[in-house]
């Protein structure tokens, strides 16, 4: 099975940085997505990593060691749009390669 | 941009009935899937679908549980006697390739009572 840890939540102010952990103890790893969840709403996809290093897309980027068992994702100039869950999922190397979700961190951007 | 479709968006129903949620996802996907979010705790996996067959269920998806790909363009996710416990968004999701993140639908919001 897989075991996600990240924490619960996190407050940041309107134009900065923020990094949300993740770690993770997996029994088959396939790839770690990072999904953006607003209240009510459907999880979006952020990012997807499979090999260890960082992945930049715009505003977000997203980085894994696989060795540690850890990623984050990073969060530039924050806007107050940002506040929302964000979800760390790992996905299984079956060949459908269902996803374990972490319990997602919720992010509060404040002026 | 292509989405997954769900109806209805939200369902109410008496313990013990059946209900059908429908999904349409993305037309050239080949993986689909059904998630459930119980209010408040974290999104968990319910079952898989690939090549007209359940790649891999979750210990939550029992017998009252189905899958079917009736047509080249639904995905239905058949409860057959609701409990008060299956109270809980439903997500379908979609992707082209197993190791591309999910496109989720919109959710359909099953409050049994």
């Amino acid at each position: 099975g897989q075991n996600i840890d990240q924490p619960t939540e996190m407050t940041a102010t309107e134009g900065a940085i923020v990094q949300i952990n993740c770690t993770y103890q997996t029994s088959g790893f396939n790839g770690l997505f990072w999904y953006q969840q607003h209240a009510g709403e459907a999880p979006t996809f952020l990012s997807y990593n499979v090999l260890d290093g960082l992945e930049e897309k715009g505003r977000f980027s997203s980085f894994l060691s696989r060795s540690k068992g850890y990623s984050y994702l990073l969060l530039k100039e924050l806007q107050m749009k940002d506040s929302a869950s964000y979800l760390c999922a790992v996905r299984d190397n079956t060949n459908a390669g269902k996803s374990t979700f972490g319990d997602g961190t919720t992010l509060t951007v404040k002026p | 941009e292509p989405e997954v479709t769900q109806t209805p968006s939200h369902q109410v129903t008496q313990m013990g009935q059946e209900v059908i949620l429908r999904c349409v996802p993305i037309s050239n996907h080949l993986y689909f899937y059904w998630y459930r979010q119980i209010l408040g705790q974290k999104v968990e996996f319910l079952v898989s679908f690939y090549n007209n067959e359940i790649s891999e269920k979750s210990e939550i998806f029992d017998d009252q549980f189905s899958v079917e790909r009736p047509d080249g363009s639904n995905f239905t996710l058949k409860i057959r006697s609701t409990k008060l416990e299956d109270s809980a968004m439903y997500f379908c999701a979609s992707n082209q390739q197993g190791s591309k993140g999910y496109t989720f639908g919109s959710g359909t919001r099953l409050t049994v009572v």
